[in-house]
């Protein structure tokens, strides 16, 4: 069995500071690794994705993300954030043969002025 | 930019009523998905479905869930009789299938169903 340990359930950060939302995953096969982001009142949208290669993505809004094997991790990065970046962010694996995305708890992001 | 929709915005029915969560898949996907999240807790997977036929399925999807795709646009979730517990967001998605199996899927704004 799969699962996501999102740690931070929520991280307030000033405007054009850096952040990162942790994400860690266990499972016995390979796994490929996603993070969405959920505004209000909308749907899940997908940021970047890991599927195999270099261990450094760059999704979308300035995100990256770096899967660490050894550590088991996927955390999301942003060097300087700003307000419209307020949002739930998702970190989610699949793996094996299976479709079905398994999710974290998500991270509540809140950019302050 | 196509999107997945999803109808209604919020559902509220009562315990042992039948309701229907009803999406659009982007047109030229293949596969769909449902899935949901009660309220402080993670999104679940529940069904998949691809060539008219359950892909695969999670444990909650058990026999008071329903999927179809009447038409060629809808993909339909039914819950027969309704529990309390099934008060939650529920997430219709779609994905390609260009032969990776780790297309990206799309998400609908969900359905917010409350029962009481």
């Amino acid at each position: 069995a799969q699962s996501v340990t999102q740690l931070d359930s929520q991280v307030p950060v000033f405007e054009e500071a850096p952040v990162e939302l942790r994400c860690n995953y266990s499972s016995s096969v390979s796994v490929y690794l996603f993070w969405y982001v959920q505004y209000p009142n909308q749907g899940l949208q997908l940021l970047l994705k890991y599927l195999s290669g270099s261990t450094l993505v760059k999704g979308i809004n300035g995100f990256e993300a770096e899967f660490n094997k050894s550590q088991t991790s996927f955390h999301l990065r942003k060097p300087s954030v700003h307000i419209s970046d307020t949002a739930e962010y998702f970190c989610a694996l699949t793996s094996g043969s299976a479709r079905q995305l398994t999710f974290g708890s998500g991270t509540q992001l809140t950019v302050l002025p | 930019e196509p999107e997945v929709t999803q109808t209604p915005s919020h559902q509220v029915t009562q315990m042992g009523q039948e309701v229907i969560l009803r999406c659009v898949p982007i047109s030229n996907h293949l596969y769909f998905y449902w899935y949901r999240q009660i309220l402080g807790q993670k999104v679940e997977f529940l069904v998949s479905f691809y060539n008219n036929e359950i892909s695969e399925k999670s444990e909650i999807f058990d026999d008071q869930f329903s999927v179809e795709r009447p038409d060629g646009s809808n993909f339909t979730l039914k819950i027969r009789s309704t529990k309390l517990e099934d008060s939650a967001m529920y997430f219709c998605a779609s994905s390609e299938n260009l032969g990776d199996i780790k297309n990206e899927q799309y998400f609908g704004p969900g359905t917010r169903l409350t029962v009481t």
